[in-house]
């Protein structure tokens, strides 16, 4: 399984853009990148799929290159409620899902 | 609403005791996971089971195993309990890369 690479905290203010950028050097041709989503004290939350260029749903934007090799997820305008881990997972459609550490997002007011 | 139904919120055993985890879902939902969470060690994968009576083993095996009998009950099994598996427990179930968590059974072995 690829494994994934991606900052450990993350610091932004009300109403601001996040990218949280995952690399992803190893993906395979049948891997998808999947973005997951945790509060405190609760389960992750899928948030967004991609396999390439861009995916755009009403929570966040997924952006992935050409080559694959990394991608960003795009929350706009963030709000406090916005504050969570988010992780980036790659892998293929059988959907066995490995979780890395995750990207500690902290929203400040 | 998707509905992932774990056993118990908040569990104690004694070491030694064997345990048992059990999780539900109502998704008909090929896929299903047991995951453990600590501190500093992020989201770590015990089993996954992709159908019913098959499972592979995650990063994390040793001193677990796994029982799939029914497509919508995933068990956990703690063969002998021991302190180092206090942890926060989550199930979940999916399809494709899509899985949906439980609230997660917070185990502590003393």
């Amino acid at each position: 399984l690829a494994k994934t690479t991606q900052p450990i905290s993350m610091d932004s203010y009300e109403g601001q853009e996040v990218n949280i950028t995952c690399s992803h050097n190893n993906i395979a041709t049948n891997d998808y990148i999947t973005w997951y989503q945790q509060f405190p004290s609760q389960g992750p939350r899928f948030i967004i799929q991609g396999y390439k260029t861009k995916v755009t749903n009403e929570v966040a934007s997924l952006f992935i290159p050409a080559d694959r090799k990394s991608s960003t997820l795009s929350l706009p305008r963030v709000s406090l409620s916005d504050t969570a881990v988010y992780y980036c997972l790659v892998g293929d459609i059988k959907g066995k899902l490995i979780f890395g550490q995750g990207t500690t997002l902290q929203v400040k007011p | 609403d998707v509905k992932v139904t774990q056993s118990s919120r908040y569990l104690v055993k004694r070491t030694g005791e064997k345990v048992f985890l059990e999780c539900v879902q109502d998704m008909d939902h090929e896929n299903m996971f047991w995951y453990r969470q600590d501190p500093g060690l992020g989201l770590r994968l015990i089993y996954f089971s992709y159908d019913v009576k098959m499972k592979e083993k995650g990063d994390i095996p040793e001193g677990y195993s796994v029982s799939r009998e029914k497509k919508e009950r995933f068990s956990l099994i703690l063969e002998s309990a021991s302190t180092n598996q206090t942890s926060m427990y989550l199930c979940a179930h999916g399809r494709d890369t899509e899985a949906f968590f439980g609230q997660g059974t917070r185990l502590t072995v003393v």
